[in-house]
């Protein structure tokens, strides 16, 4: 599979809580987006961190990167039930031919 | 709402066929990417084409093919369908070419639910 690595698969925590996934890729990009899904319908862009950067803000969300382990994390602040839905991770890999590559996602459940 | 639209929204189809499905980009988008979704995965790049041309492709057989038009249209193609090929089909725009300095911000329409019986 080509698909990056997103654990946990699943989160369930409680409104108010603070959520944190992760996110692993295999080879360099040239930078890591984070997208949410709800509920099988279209993505929607939360943040991009490029290669040479190391940390992103953006309102509630908090995104890491260590391109020396291959890895990225994204934190969500203060969550609300409204933010219960599917993350994935996308990086984009320009060696050869423009590719990107989606993590298989984790599912978040804030309850009310 | 991210100003992308693709139609169908539902389809169905028999294995053997072949599909069309279009998407609509916003305005000043010259670079557009598909993607394939199995339930419960994650989008599986297809291709992308920019300014009418494919400029990256995923490991997809030749049985995919994609157009883009100047009027920041596009159209994904399927032929020989398979039951495999059931899936949420994903289209994706944004202003320029990918990793050139331009934003990569990708604007996803709702997608195209595809069912191969």
């Amino acid at each position: 599979s080509q698909q990056g690595e997103e654990d946990p698969q699943a989160l369930s925590i409680q409104e108010g809580e603070n959520a944190t996934m992760n996110c692993s890729y295999k080879t360099s990009i040239n930078n890591l987006q984070w997208y949410r899904q709800n509920s099988g319908r279209g993505l929607v862009h939360l943040i991009l961190i490029r290669s040479n950067e190391r940390e992103k803000h953006s309102g509630r969300l908090r995104v890491t990167l260590d391109t020396s382990k291959k890895s990225s994390s994204l934190l969500i602040t203060a969550s609300r039930a409204a933010d219960t839905a599917s993350y994935f991770c996308a990086t984009l890999h320009t060696s050869g031919t423009y590719k990107y590559i989606f993590g298989t996602g984790t599912r978040l459940k804030v309850l009310a | 709402e991210t100003g992308v639209t693709q139609s169908p929204t539902h389809l169905i189809k028999t294995r053997g066929q072949q599909v069309t499905l279009r998407c609509s980009s916003q305005s000043g988008h010259n670079t557009v990417s598909w993607y394939q979704q199995a339930l419960g995965q994650g989008p599986q790049f297809i291709f992308q084409y920019y300014r009418e041309e494919e400029n990256g492709r995923g490991n997809f057989p030749p049985r995919f093919s994609g157009l883009q038009f100047p009027n920041y249209s596009s159209e994904l193609n399927v032929n020989a369908l398979e039951l495999d090929d059931s899936a949420l089909y994903l289209c994706a725009s944004s202003p320029g070419l990918a990793g050139v300095g331009s934003t990569d911000t990708q604007y996803f329409g709702p997608g195209t639910r595809l069912t191969v019986l």
